[in-house]
């Protein structure tokens, strides 16, 4: 059973448009979101994170929600550009549970 | 640079062979991971280890087998029990295991094609 969902595998955006990926999870255990970006064959990259008692992080052109009553957060990139042309990983921890990744969403700018 | 080394990136293995796969980390973190990524699967934890000479079972360690007899050094074997070994296999780190705030920090990754 996946405790966290990214139900979408890929999305298309212009560049200078805003890409918005999303995630939902399961376990109300989670306290903690991660969201890491990954090129092809190389190692995954850590992004942008979140705590349970804030609703929202900014870093830049990149900030999460999260919104614990549905049990959903999302990252907002903007402005879009092509070198966030990647695979994108939602990831989620609490409690001592390891952390879960979501399967990954492909995010594709294009220029 | 602090970091994590993964080595090699390629290796290609004949069936029936073990192999290793090193993965060495100097950010003095306690914590060290085991993941494989398969097309459409994300990230599934092979082996963890929170501290020296201790690890423990992730999600699909049949086959596999790890040591971890220096906090830097956390070496993946592949053995020929392990029916689809073909995928790229991550080594990642962190400050403490599975407490909440801790990021995981991942190397480069190693391809390992069976032939």
């Amino acid at each position: 059973d996946q405790q966290v969902k990214q139900n979408s595998p890929s999305l298309s955006v212009q560049e200078g448009r805003i890409s918005i990926l999303n995630c939902d999870y399961t376990n109300s255990m989670f306290d903690y979101f991660l969201w890491y970006k990954k090129y092809p064959a190389e190692g995954p990259t850590f992004l942008i994170s979140i705590s349970s008692i804030k609703d929202k992080n900014e870093d830049g052109r990149f900030t999460v929600f999260l919104n614990k009553s549905a049990k959903h957060l999302s990252l907002h990139i903007v402005p879009s550009q092509p070198g966030d042309s990647a695979v994108y990983f939602c990831a989620a921890q609490g409690g001592s549970e390891k952390l879960v990744f979501g399967k990954g969403m492909k995010l594709t700018v294009n220029p | 640079d602090g970091g994590i080394t993964q080595s090699p990136k390629y290796l290609f293995r004949k069936e029936g062979q073990n192999v290793t796969l090193s993965c060495e980390q100097n950010l003095n973190h306690d914590a060290m991971y085991w993941y494989r990524q398969d097309p459409g699967q994300g990230l599934r934890l092979i082996y963890y280890s929170q501290i020296v000479n201790d690890f423990q079972k992730g999600d699909i360690a049949e086959g596999y087998s790890v040591s971890r007899e220096k906090k830097e050094s956390f070496p993946l074997t592949v053995t020929s029990a392990q029916k689809n070994p073909t995928a790229f296999y991550l080594c990642a780190s962190s400050i403490g295991s599975w407490v909440s705030g801790n990021t995981i920090y991942f190397g480069e990754g190693s391809w390992l094609t069976v032939v």
